[in-house]
């Protein structure tokens, strides 16, 4: 149980062109997903806070017109690169909570998305 | 402020010793303490938890990790590596209300055969 995906894997776009990356929570019911972005050989961030039916919470930081997080449903929330560059580039990462877990705090990750901008 | 500290970058063992990952945490309050392995251009894979209970937990593939309140620390360990051990390995300790996780800066680890 409770298995994360993301789509795509990995991608390659122009530099200002809009790359939309999924999320998704396979067997359970996500009330909120997390977005990470890790940088070769260094550590997760948290970017941004995404609860289902509103608004995102982003971190310190983070442009929230550059990344759109949608969270629309209890099973899926997106991270939209807009106007993409090639500092960009990174390794995002999604994290889910499912609040029918034995902890409720606890993040299950997906897989990760490589976006590499030219 | 809560934070995690990895202060290895990297940690070299020969397969069939032991191996211990260090960690260190600062936070207010009951900490949940994390360990997990990223291979490369993976995602995170999640190894074991402290939540409260026994001091020492053990987790998936032979891995376990002792929880240690007054040296505020939760180092990973292992009595004997394989050469599929090596990986990244971050600790992270939940914080915000327990609502955000921290991630150490990631120890690599290397497991000569």
């Amino acid at each position: 149980g409770a298995v994360v995906s993301q789509h795509p894997s990995w991608v390659i776009c122009k530099s200002g062109t809009s790359v939309k990356i999924e999320c998704r929570s396979l067997d359970f019911q996500a009330t909120t997903m997390f977005w990470y972005r890790q940088f070769p050989k260094q550590s997760l961030m948290l970017m941004a806070t995404s609860n289902e039916g509103s608004k995102a919470t982003y971190e310190q930081g983070v442009e929230k017109d550059k990344f759109l997080i949608n969270h629309a449903s209890l099973t899926l929330s997106t991270l939209t690169v807009t106007s993409a560059h090639p500092e960009d580039s990174s390794f995002y990462i999604c994290s889910a909570r499912d609040p029918m877990s034995g902890n409720p705090n606890e993040q299950f990750f997906g897989p990760g998305t490589r976006l590499t901008v030219l | 402020a809560q934070s995690v500290a990895q202060p290895e970058d990297q940690v070299n063992v020969a397969e069939g010793n032991p191996l211990t990952v260090k960690c260190t945490y600062s936070v207010s309050g009951n900490p949940y303490l994390f360990w997990y392995v990223q291979y490369p251009n993976r995602g995170l894979q999640f190894l074991l938890k402290y939540i409260t209970g026994d001091n020492l937990v053990k987790g998936s593939y032979g891995f376990e990790a002792e929880f240690n309140k007054s040296q505020t620390s939760f180092h990973l360990k292992k009595p004997s590596a394989l050469v599929s051990d090596s990986a990244l390995y971050f600790c992270a300790v939940l914080s915000g209300g327990y609502n955000k996780l921290i991630f150490g800066a990631g120890t690599r680890l290397a497991v000569h055969p």
